[in-house]
């Protein structure tokens, strides 16, 4: 079965500090995201990007977040500047097109902590 | 964005079928309705989809009544390995919107 990879699976960097996560969607996938989940609470979505722009993001996207597609295989979110409160698990997901119909394929995760 | 209501927790034990209904009384008509899994320091993990009457796959089923008011996930002979949080979705739109979702433990 096809998987969305993540890496690293776990990153501790010191507030003020840059952080690139990276994600490897599913090859023949269209669409990728980012989502985020505090510790306790629930998912929340931060950014959709399709042909290499984004095409939402939520309030939670602000200027210190990023997204790239740098190649034809990685796509990664940047955190320019951490805040203690950017700990989190993030998520990547892909699907191959914009209907919900065939659900999207999450990542394992990568747990931010910032200190 | 439709709103959902699920239980908040339910228990369960091995070989039993668990069936939990979500609430979800201002569904668009162009809503579909999704149901996700996630294991502890896991990702959401697809389950099924349905829009309307039943739909059935080698892992669950979804039971959509005529009014689509509603629906009720199907988990038949859950394993201790089911345990995990079980999220409904109501949506049209690619962004998906989660609650807090419904813990599901199983026992021996």
């Amino acid at each position: 079965e096809p998987e969305v990879t993540q890496t690293p699976s776990h990153q501790v960097t010191q507030m003020g500090q840059e952080v690139i996560l990276r994600c490897v969607p599913i090859s023949n996938h269209l669409y990728f995201y980012w989502y985020r989940q505090i510790l306790g609470q629930k998912v929340e979505f931060l950014v959709s990007f399709y042909n290499n722009e984004i095409s939402e993001k939520s309030e939670i996207f602000d200027d210190q977040f990023s997204v790239e597609r740098p190649d034809g295989s990685n796509f990664t979110l940047k955190i320019r500047s951490t805040k203690l409160e950017d700990s989190a698990m993030y998520f990547c997901a892909s699907s191959g097109d914009l209907s919900s119909y065939y659900g999207y394929t999450f990542g394992s995760g990568t747990r931010l902590t910032v200190v | 964005l439709a709103k959902t209501t699920q239980p908040i927790s339910m228990d369960s034990y091995e070989g039993q079928e668990v069936n939990i209904t979500c609430s979800h009384n201002n569904i668009a008509t162009n809503d579909y309705i999704t149901w996700y899994q996630q294991f502890p320091s896991q990702g959401p993990r697809f389950i099924i989809q349905g829009y309307k009457t039943k739909v059935t796959n080698e892992v669950a089923s979804l039971f959509i009544p005529a009014d689509r008011k509603s629906s009720t996930l199907s988990l038949p002979r859950v394993s201790l390995s089911d345990t995990a949080v079980y999220y409904c979705l109501v949506s049209n739109d690619y962004k998906l919107s989660f609650g807090a979702g419904t813990t599901v433990t199983v026992r021996a």
